[in-house]
């Protein structure tokens, strides 16, 4: 099975900009679970969903929003971007069954924010 | 919510040593996987190990959940051993979900 995927890998952006971020996750998965990892923080939680409802959701501001489509793909979306912003968001996919909650990660795309 | 603590936040080794990592988690957790960062930011799934023991190759890891901590083993390690290792937790299913929270890490780093 391919892995997950997002794109794009790497984005450039200006302060008040915003940008939209996509993920594919493994077949067959449903969950799809958002993380943020900057230097000073670390890797953290922003949100997850499962069959297009959001299941659970990080201590982040509003501008940070997401969704899932019928496919289980993912975007999240950071309106009105702010220096801080710039970081590696990464997506991870689980398959939720009954045997396991492994989740497995993308490659991450990378935002800088000018 | 779960705190995750990590020991060592370094260490250095000479290719061919072993190292143990330690994962400390503050409260019962029904998911426990530990990752390899490679440098490219990817994070790597070793071990998903809620419970119980686990070896794969040079690796192994221990979950001791009633204790609350569990162990990532890296025997023989080697140069392309270096990088963070993260472990990570995540609560009961129907509270939390998916949901994964993670220690600072542990920067390993295997000279020649």
């Amino acid at each position: 099975k391919a892995g997950v995927t997002q794109t794009p890998r790497y984005l450039i952006k200006t302060r008040g900009q915003q940008v939209t971020l996509s993920c594919s996750p493994i077949s067959g998965h449903r969950s799809v679970s958002w993380y943020q990892q900057t230097p000073g923080q670390g890797l953290q939680f922003l949100f997850e969903y499962f069959s297009e409802t959001q299941r659970n959701k990080g201590n982040f501001p509003g501008r940070f929003s997401g969704r899932q489509f019928s496919n289980s793909r993912s975007e999240m979306n950071v309106s009105t971007l702010e220096l801080g912003d710039s970081a590696l968001y990464l997506c991870a996919s689980s398959p939720w069954d009954r045997v396991t909650d492994t989740q497995y990660f993308g490659p991450g795309t990378r935002l800088t924010v000018l | 919510g779960i705190q995750v603590e990590q020991s060592p936040p370094d260490l250095i080794l000479q290719e061919g040593a072993n190292s143990t990592l330690r994962c400390n988690f503050s409260d019962s957790v029904n998911n426990l996987q530990w990752f390899h960062q490679n440098p490219w930011g990817q994070l790597i799934n070793l071990f998903y190990i809620p419970s119980g023991t686990k070896q794969n190759g040079r690796l192994s890891a221990t979950t001791v959940a009633t204790e609350r901590y569990s162990l990532l083993y890296i025997s023989s390690s080697q140069t392309t051993d270096s990088g963070v290792y993260f472990c990570a937790v995540g609560g009961l299913r129907w509270t939390s979900g998916s949901r994964l929270t993670f220690g600072e890490g542990t920067q390993l780093t295997v000279n020649p």
